[in-house]
């Protein structure tokens, strides 16, 4: 069954350093997103993305992010200069159509630590 | 601005009992309502979609149910087995597909 599958599996970094965390979503899926879930706290929106562009994004979004798909499979999210609140499980979602009657398929998750 | 509230937090029942766990979200203007499960450290895998215009979903032993004008959902879980050991997490989705809104998750614990 295909999956959404995510890059690295664990990260750890400084704080200011800039890390890129890579999703493929699945094949034939036109709509993606990134979530994230802060340790003992709810799953968050951070941004969706369709036809190249930003659909919707969070607050939490602000100009520290960006997403970039660069190629025909990967979908990237991209944190300029980490801070320590930045720690939290980054998931990365995809769906073939707005989801109104379709789910969101979620990768396994990337786990950033920033120290 | 929507907001997703699960209760309880935490449940632990023996093996075999039949259990129910609620999720209320303040903002009826949804398009559709769905449960996820979540295994520690892992992803979210999708139980039930409902859509704003249904009244319940089933899935094997799951029975997924939404109240839209009150606000509420229930997802009821059958005969309840240990490997249902897992965070349950409800969503709603307030913009047409661009975002979910997810509430805190219950723990469920499901002893042999």
């Amino acid at each position: 069954e295909p999956e959404v599958t995510q890059t690295p599996s664990h990260q750890v970094t400084q704080m200011g350093q800039e890390v890129i965390l890579r999703c493929v979503p699945i094949s034939n899926h036109l709509y993606f997103y990134w979530y994230r879930q802060i340790l003992g706290q709810k799953v968050e929106f951070l941004v969706s993305f369709y036809n190249n562009e930003i659909s919707e994004k969070s607050e939490i979004f602000d100009d520290q992010f960006s997403v970039e798909r660069p190629d025909g499979s990967n979908f990237t999210l991209k944190i300029r200069s980490t801070k320590l609140e930045d720690s939290a499980m980054y998931f990365c979602a995809s769906s073939t159509l707005a989801g109104v009657v379709e789910t969101q398929y979620f990768g396994p998750g990337t786990r950033l630590l920033v120290l | 601005k929507q907001e997703v509230t699960q209760i309880p937090a935490a449940l632990s029942v023996p093996e075999g009992e039949n259990l129910v766990l609620n999720c209320s979200f303040t903002d009826s203007a949804i398009y559709n309502l769905q449960w996820f499960r979540q295994d520690p450290g892992k992803g979210l895998t999708s139980l039930l979609l409902i859509q704003s215009s249904q009244r319940e979903q089933t899935s094997g032993r799951l029975n997924a149910s939404l109240d839209k004008s009150s606000g509420r959902s229930t997802l009821y879980i059958a005969a309840s087995q240990p490997g249902d050991s897992a965070t349950y997490l409800c969503a709603v989705d307030s913009n047409a597909g661009n975002m979910l809104t997810f509430g805190g998750g219950t723990r469920l614990m499901v002893k042999p």
